[in-house]
């Protein structure tokens, strides 16, 4: 069965980094690329990245570029999220999602999701 | 980036009803489009993509169609488990974007 289950989020102050991982499991993960989706509280769904499976290729939505960087650990079968320069607008619950099939696919598998609270 | 615009934003609707919302996407997307439930305080659901492939283990009374920059999705026969929102998402570039949801509920 695949499970993707996130940690690290919480309370941060504006300008603050924040770190969140994904543990995967019930699937080669080294097979496939990997993203982050937000939602913002009562709101719509948000991609923020995707990393290649093999960690050579990132791509940004133009609102984390600089300040959020996606990585990933193969032998841990752990994606990560760095985020840096944390701002009240980044305020979300963050999820990672597996997709179908490698580039330009849909997200069949999302894990329960991590809130992030950027609040003075 | 390329711009999704969902209709309605909220849907009211009878058991047994069939139920349509719609997606038109910015520019074309040849088909690169997925539909997703979402329930509240629950992850997004992944129910169609290509326009009209239905995911594994989705009922049929979903279906989605469309081509270029119009889409849709059809519920047949609404059960009360349908009651969620809906998503649509374009994955044919990056940024990938999602339309901003359709609410649906019971009358």
């Amino acid at each position: 069965e695949v499970q993707l289950v996130e940690s690290g989020g919480g309370l941060v102050q504006p300008g603050r980094s924040m770190k969140l991982s994904c543990a995967a499991s019930g699937f080669t993960f080294n097979n496939y690329d990997m993203a982050w989706v937000c939602q913002a509280p009562k709101k719509g769904l948000e991609w923020v990245a995707t990393i290649s499976y093999d960690g050579s290729s990132t791509y940004y939505r133009d609102s984390v570029k600089g300040r959020f960087t996606i990585s990933r650990d193969n032998a841990k079968s752990t994606l990560y999220l760095q985020m840096d320069s944390l701002r009240s607008e980044d305020t979300a619950t963050y999820y990672c999602a597996r997709p179908l099939y490698n580039y330009g696919s849909p997200f069949d598998y999302w894990g329960q999701g991590v809130m992030v609270t950027v609040s003075s | 980036d390329i711009r999704m615009t969902q209709s309605p934003a909220s849907l009211s609707a009878s058991l047994g009803e069939t139920v349509n919302i719609e997606c038109l996407a910015s520019e074309d997307i040849y088909s690169d489009l997925a539909w997703y439930q979402q329930k509240p305080g629950k992850s997004p659901q992944l129910l169609i993509y290509n326009a009209n492939s239905l995911q594994n283990g989705v009922p049929s009374r979903f279906s989605g169609s469309g081509s270029g920059t119009q889409y849709s999705l059809k519920i047949n026969s609404l059960q009360s488990e349908d009651v969620a929102t809906y998503f649509c998402q374009q994955y044919n570039n990056y940024p990938y974007t999602f339309g901003a949801g359709t609410k649906l509920e019971l009358k």
